[in-house]
């Protein structure tokens, strides 16, 4: 069965922090990997998106990586920013579920000034 | 703004109301998704569309009644709703339905069933 799993499940931490975010999958055969920040009551937005040959994708204070072969990524964010406090989301495709995603739980980040 | 829009943004209805959620998107895209997200949960597929051709339906009790009158449209008819259905509701476009396209998701409906 498909999982993506997420870690942690919330963090806080002070404005000006670093913090790392974690997915591990068991989706197969692996497609892409695409991390989404989805604001309070509002729809997910794309950050990154990764392929199997790609280890690292950057997009501003993101930076994503992935490990095709222990099946882990995470997104690091840079010099947090009291915006960046968001439901961030893991969300992995297979080569033959075409149009279905699984999507992690989401790690809840509070960035607190 | 991602390119797909959603109205209302809130609505608030009795288990006995009829209502309908519409979604548009701007994209030129040939795919469609309904999403369910509840409380602390991951978000649950209900409906894909590609090319107005229903292609999945998750499971979807029937009380749930998608419609896709063209590529650009999508409506979730809703009736006699039950309080746990409460959420909220996210339209989605990608290009096709291949793996490898991006989802643009909208702004949401959140729904609550008293």
């Amino acid at each position: 069965k498909n999982q993506v799993e997420q870690s942690p499940q919330s963090l806080i931490i002070l404005e000006g922090k670093n913090c790392t975010l974690q997915c591990n999958y068991t989706v197969s055969p692996f497609s892409n990997l695409r991390w989404y920040k989805q604001d309070t009551g509002r729809g997910p937005v794309s950050l990154t998106i990764m392929t199997f040959s790609e280890n690292t994708k950057s997009n501003g204070r993101y930076t994503a990586t992935l490990d095709a072969d222990t099946k882990q990524s995470s997104l690091h964010i840079t010099a947090s920013q009291l915006s960046d406090s968001a439901s961030y989301i893991c969300v992995v495709s297979a080569w033959d579920n075409a149009g279905k995603s699984t999507f992690g739980d989401g790690t809840t980040l509070t960035v607190k000034p | 703004e991602t390119g797909v829009t959603q109205t209302p943004r809130h609505l608030v209805m009795g288990m006995t109301n009829k209502k309908s959620l519409k979604c548009e998107q701007h994209l030129g895209h040939n795919a469609m998704y309904w999403y369910k997200q509840s409380a602390k949960k991951p978000l649950e597929l209900m409906f894909v569309y590609s090319l107005e051709e229903r292609v999945e339906n998750n499971s979807v009790p029937s009380r749930f009644s998608p419609e896709c009158p063209n590529s650009s449209h999508l409506f979730l008819h809703l009736h006699t709703l039950q309080p746990e259905d409460s959420a909220l509701y996210l339209c989605a476009s990608s290009q096709d339905i291949t793996d490898h396209n991006e989802q643009f998701f909208g702004p949401g409906t959140r729904l609550t069933v008293l």
